[in-house]
């Protein structure tokens, strides 16, 4: 049964820093792009960040790039989500997803349940 | 970046009908699309992949169609579980991009 626990949420100041982690279990870690998707309060999904199976390749949306670091630890088959220079419009559960390759597209085929993070002081 | 835009916002129906959900695409995104259901308190799940592939476990009532810029989830019965809000998204390029969301509510 595939698993995917975050944590690391929690209130942060603006301009503070949190990091975030998902425990994976029930797959090949290894073999799966991992990806975190967020949702402010009351809002849709928004992409944040992907990375490659071996951790070589990753990619940021807009609002992440250059605060925020996707990292991965295959021997502990835990993904991460290293987030600085936080600001309000960071609030948002922060969800864990692994990814399913179809043969031409990884897509978000299992979500975590997430976890919350508010940026306020 | 590739925006998609859902219509409708909302959509009001009872069960036993069917729904008809769409995505449009601001650029061609060939079959690279695929449709979310998210409940309320939960996490989304996977519905349909590369425009038109259910997912594991997804019942044959969800069905997805369309390629380019046009693409169409249809629930062709509805039950009383599927009242949720469903996201379309796109894996054309970089950035990946989600709609914002088509609310289906019982009438």
């Amino acid at each position: 049964e595939v698993q995917l626990l975050e944590s690391g949420g929690g209130l942060v100041q603006p301009g503070g820093s949190l990091r975030l982690s998902c425990a994976a279990s029930g797959f090949t870690f290894s073999s799966n792009a991992m990806y975190w998707v967020r949702q402010a309060p009351g809002k849709g999904l928004e992409w944040v960040s992907s990375i490659g199976g071996s951790g070589d390749s990753t990619h940021y949306g807009d609002p992440g790039k250059g605060r925020f670091t996707i990292s991965r630890d295959n021997s502990k088959n835990t993904l991460f989500l290293q987030m600085t220079s936080l600001r309000a419009e960071d609030t948002a559960i922060y969800y864990c997803v692994k990814g399913m390759y179809s043969g031409s597209d990884w897509w978000f085929d299992f979500w975590g349940r997430g976890t919350l993070v508010t940026v306020s002081s | 970046e590739i925006v998609l835009t859902q219509s409708p916002a909302t959509l009001s129906l009872s069960p036993g009908e069917r729904a008809t959900l769409s995505c449009r695409a601001s650029q061609s995104v060939s079959s690279s699309l695929g449709w979310y259901q998210q409940k309320p308190g939960q996490a989304p799940r996977l519905l349909i992949y590369d425009a038109s592939n259910r997912a594991t476990g997804i019942p044959a009532r969800f069905s997805g169609s369309g390629s380019g810029t046009d693409f169409t989830l249809t629930i062709s019965s509805l039950e009383p579980e599927d009242f949720a809000v469903y996201y379309c998204q796109h894996r054309s390029n970089w950035p990946i991009t989600f709609g914002q969301g088509t609310r289906l509510e019982i009438k």
